[in-house]
Parts: C-alpha cells; sequence; structure tokens
C-alpha cells in the first residue's frame, strides 16, 4: 500500500496564478484533510472531508477551495495565489473522526 | 473556538537528559493525539489517549492526559539523538469533526 500520496512535491507560481494539489489514499479512509505548515505555527486546518461528496472548513478556509468526488482523492485549489499561501501543503486521512491520521509526505509551495 | 497550545517551542538538551512538552486546552477534550515530525519529514502518529488521568508508556517515552481532559504531556527520559523532531499534541473536542494541532515543540539534541 502507498499510504497517502501528494502530487506535486514542489510548486512555484506567480501571484494570481491558479493551481491543484490532488492528495490520494488507498486505505478507504472515510475522513481527509488538508493542512497547511508554516513556522512556528503548528499544522493549521485549511478543510477537511467526513466521507465522499462531502466538505467542511478548518481554521484557515479563506483562498482555497476543495472536493472530494471520489472517496480516495482529495483536491485542494487555490484560485489566484497571493504570496501569503506560500507554505508546506499536508494532505492527511483517517477511518474515521478521531483516529490515528496518516499524513502525506506534503507539497512546498512557493508564491512570488 | 477552540485553541490547544503548547509550550515550550523549543527545547536544546544534551544527549542522555529528559524532555517534557505540555499541551494545554481552553475546552474539555474528548481524546488528545501526538505526532512526531523528523526534520523535512511528515507527521507521524505516536499514540492517543483518551480516559481521564490515563498514562501511557511507549519504551522511554511517558504520555499523559490530565484528570481535567484540558492538558496532556509528553516526557522522555534520557534522550538520545533520534528522539531530535517536533512533537505535535492533537486535540478533539465532541461538537467538532476536526482535531486542533498545538504549534509543536522542536527539540534538538546535542551528542
Amino acid at each position: 500500500n502507498a499510504g497517502v500520496t501528494q502530487t506535486p512535491k514542489f510548486r512555484v507560481l506567480k501571484t494570481g496564478q491558479s493551481m491543484t494539489l490532488l492528495c490520494a489514499q488507498d486505505m478507504n479512509h472515510e475522513y481527509m484533510y488538508w493542512y497547511r505548515q508554516d513556522p512556528g505555527m503548528g499544522l493549521r486546518l485549511i478543510h477537511y472531508s467526513v466521507g465522499e461528496g462531502t466538505t467542511a472548513k478548518g481554521e484557515v478556509p479563506d483562498g482555497y477551495n476543495v472536493s472530494r468526488l471520489k472517496k480516495q482523492n482529495f483536491l485542494l485549489g487555490l484560485e489566484s495565489a497571493a504570496p501569503s499561501q506560500t507554505s508546506v501543503y499536508f494532505c492527511a486521512s483517517s477511518y474515521f473522526r478521531y483516529n490515528e491520521q496518516f499524513f502525506g509526505p506534503g507539497t512546498r509551495l512557493t508564491v512570488l | 473556538g477552540q485553541q490547544v497550545m503548547q509550550i515550550p517551542q523549543y527545547q536544546h538538551v544534551q544527549e542522555g537528559e529528559d524532555f517534557t512538552t505540555y499541551c494545554n486546552s481552553s475546552t474539555t477534550l474528548s481524546n488528545i493525539q501526538w505526532y512526531k515530525q523528523r526534520p523535512g519529514g511528515h507527521p507521524v502518529f505516536l499514540i492517543q489517549l483518551v480516559k481521564s488521568g490515563e498514562v501511557k508508556k511507549q519504551k522511554r517515552l511517558t504520555f499523559q492526559f490530565g484528570e481535567a481532559k484540558k492538558n496532556s504531556s509528553l516526557h522522555i527520559t534520557a534522550t538520545q539523538t533520534t528522539d531530535v523532531g517536533t512533537y505535535f499534541c492533537a486535540g478533539g473536542v465532541d461538537n467538532n469533526n476536526d482535531m486542533r494541532f498545538g504549534a509543536g515543540t522542536r527539540l534538538t539534541v546535542k551528542p
């Protein structure tokens, strides 16, 4: 099993460009999450999903959109990237609400 | 909203010394999880505590959940260089669907 995978691993964007980050899990987990990690800020939840076709806002959802069309995939979109969105993005999944979260390797995004 | 505070932000120890990180919540938690993130890596689950006053051990690591379920601690006895990394706590609240992470404690160990 691959666990949780994320693509791409690195990306550089110019301000105003758009992009989509893809997260995939092969563990049949119901819950999936997108976090951003900034120095000294820990992991902040952007959006999450409690099942296929559902999404919900986390702590810092502004400027991001998500979709969960298939149970195994969770997409994070930036419609108009801003320098404040420079960060490392982690996807995670868990079988259910308070179960152990499995994290992907992360995507390092730089917005110039 | 729910907040999870973690202290200290950084801790530098000599190999063989003990290390403790503390996690405090403004609200009662239903459970708490601890994760470790090695430099350049991703968070990896260590343990979950659910019961009031619960204590769990993993070799040199001791995890505690406070009686009021508002605080938790992770203690490492006799640190080794392999303990280097950032330790995060994450707390769950009954009326939320997500876990909220603390800012983490970054541990460095001098050989």
